[in-house]
């Protein structure tokens, strides 16, 4: 079953350090999100793609904050100088269309320090 | 703005007990609404999916249904068991900007205890 894989699973980090996660999607899925879920909270959305091309972000996503999916396969989410309220669970679905189920991977848990 | 809430916030049942969880949402403009089941520290797995046009899925002992006019999704379970305990997370998928997302509330606990 090649389900959303994403990469690390846990990440510790100390205050001011860049962190980068990876999801790969499952492999027919064109369509990526990225969310975030912090403690007794639902996911936010944060960023979405439809192959390559970042359609939509969240006034989540700071500055600090990058996605990128550069050949419509894996994406990678990357958190610059990162700050104490990053903590939460970075999760990442796919789907095939819009009426479709979104799968979501484990997600990476991040601890800043 | 789509805001998803959830009640109640945490439930805990004897086991074999039928079960209602409720989802509201402020828009009725959805695309679907999806029901997921999240396991402590784990990723998000779907349950039901329920299109604008339908008024309810089931699925074994699940059964969602979508009243949009109102603004509200149930999710019952039947004949609980110890295993159905997790959080329990209803989503609206939203047409706000012109692209798809899911907009979560924040979730049932449930605790089955035997």
């Amino acid at each position: 079953d090649t389900g959303v894989s994403q990469d690390p699973r846990h990440k510790i980090t100390k205050r001011g350090q860049n962190v980068t996660f990876r999801c790969d999607p499952i492999s027919e899925h064109n369509r990526l999100y990225w969310y975030r879920q912090t403690l007794g909270q639902g996911p936010e959305f944060l960023t979405y793609f439809q192959n390559e091309a970042q359609l939509e972000k969240s006034r989540l996503l700071s500055d600090r904050f990058s996605a990128e999916r550069p050949k419509g396969s894996f994406s990678t989410l990357e958190i610059q100088r990162t700050e104490q309220g990053d903590s939460a669970m970075y999760l990442c679905a796919s789907t095939r269309a819009g009426p479709e189920t979104q799968y979501f991977g484990p997600g990476t848990r991040l601890l800043v320090l | 703005k789509q805001e998803v809430t959830q009640i109640p916030a945490a439930l805990s049942v004897p086991e074999g007990e039928n079960l209602v969880l409720n989802c509201s949402f402020t828009d009725s403009a959805i695309y679907n609404l999806q029901w997921f089941r999240q396991d402590p520290g784990k990723g998000l797995t779907s349950l039901l999916l329920i299109q604008s046009s339908q008024r309810e899925q089931t699925s074994g002992r699940l059964n969602a249904s979508l009243d949009k006019s109102s603004g509200r999704s149930t999710l019952y379970i039947a004949a609980s068991q110890p295993g159905d305990s997790a959080t329990y997370l209803c989503a609206a998928k939203d047409f706000s900007g012109g692209y798809n997302k899911l907009i979560f509330g924040a979730g049932t606990r449930l605790a089955v205890h035997p």
